[in-house]
């Protein structure tokens, strides 16, 4: 069974400084995982995706994750937080069923607050 | 390009009522198809799955069911509504293309916002 945990339910950071969001999973085998950024009142939103090709992984609006075995995170950062940042963030990981209907486990969640 | 729609968008419903979401993906064909409900400050939990048309696997116990009476839509229904119903609903489609760098990938819809009453 795999598990995901966010170490912080809640972030802030001013506009302009860098983001860090930390990660940690648990997995019997090698993951795919995720971040998917919710606004309020809306659905999720796919940043990333880690599926083993590269351990940095580069996502929309600027942010990336780095997968790390050795310490099994995968910690989503971004250089300069802009205020459009603000909202829900969450990690997740795959139990790789391929060919058939895949099961997500999400992480409980970090929310961003980017202040002026 | 792909598309996932959900309706209605928001929703009140009294204690005991029947209730009926309805999400719809276009763009492709023969996805997977998810329900997860989001309840007040808590994560997702993935109510309901689908493979195909007619074929519904549920996830946890419930007074909800689901239904996917064509390819591409996947309704999730109650005959009668719980308070502890109330949520956000979210539908979430999956591409079954066979290739294993795309299978567990999932695509939220909008969302539906379910207050029960």
């Amino acid at each position: 069974a795999q598990s995901v945990t966010q170490l912080d339910s809640h972030v802030s950071v001013s506009e302009g400084t860098p983001v860090l969001l930390r990660c940690n999973y648990s997995s019997s085998y090698s993951p795919s995982l995720f971040w998917y950024v919710q606004h309020p009142n809306k659905g999720l939103q796919l940043l990333l995706k880690y599926t083993s090709a590269a351990t940095l992984v580069k996502g929309i609006n600027g942010f990336e994750a780095e997968f790390k075995k050795s310490e099994t995170s995968f910690h989503l950062t971004k250089p300069s937080a802009h205020m459009s940042d603000a909202a829900e963030y969450f990690c997740v990981v795959s139990d790789g069923s391929t060919g058939t209907a895949s099961k997500l486990t999400f992480g409980t969640g970090t929310r961003l607050q980017v202040t002026l | 390009s792909q598309t996932i729609h959900q309706w209605p968008a928001t929703l009140v419903q009294p204690v005991g009522s029947p209730l009926s979401l309805e999400c719809t993906v276009e763009g492709t064909s023969n996805p997977n198809l998810y329900w997860y409900r989001q309840a007040a400050g808590r994560g997702l939990q993935l109510l309901f799955y689908s493979v195909g048309i007619g074929q519904i696997s549920s996830e946890v116990p419930q007074n909800l069911s689901a239904s996917r009476p064509q390819d591409r839509q996947f309704i999730l229904s109650s005959k009668k509504l719980l308070l502890s119903d109330s949520g956000f609903y979210l539908c979430a489609w999956g591409d079954r293309s066979g290739r294993a760098v795309f299978t567990d990938t999932q695509y939220f819809g909008p969302g539906t916002r379910l207050t029960v009453l």
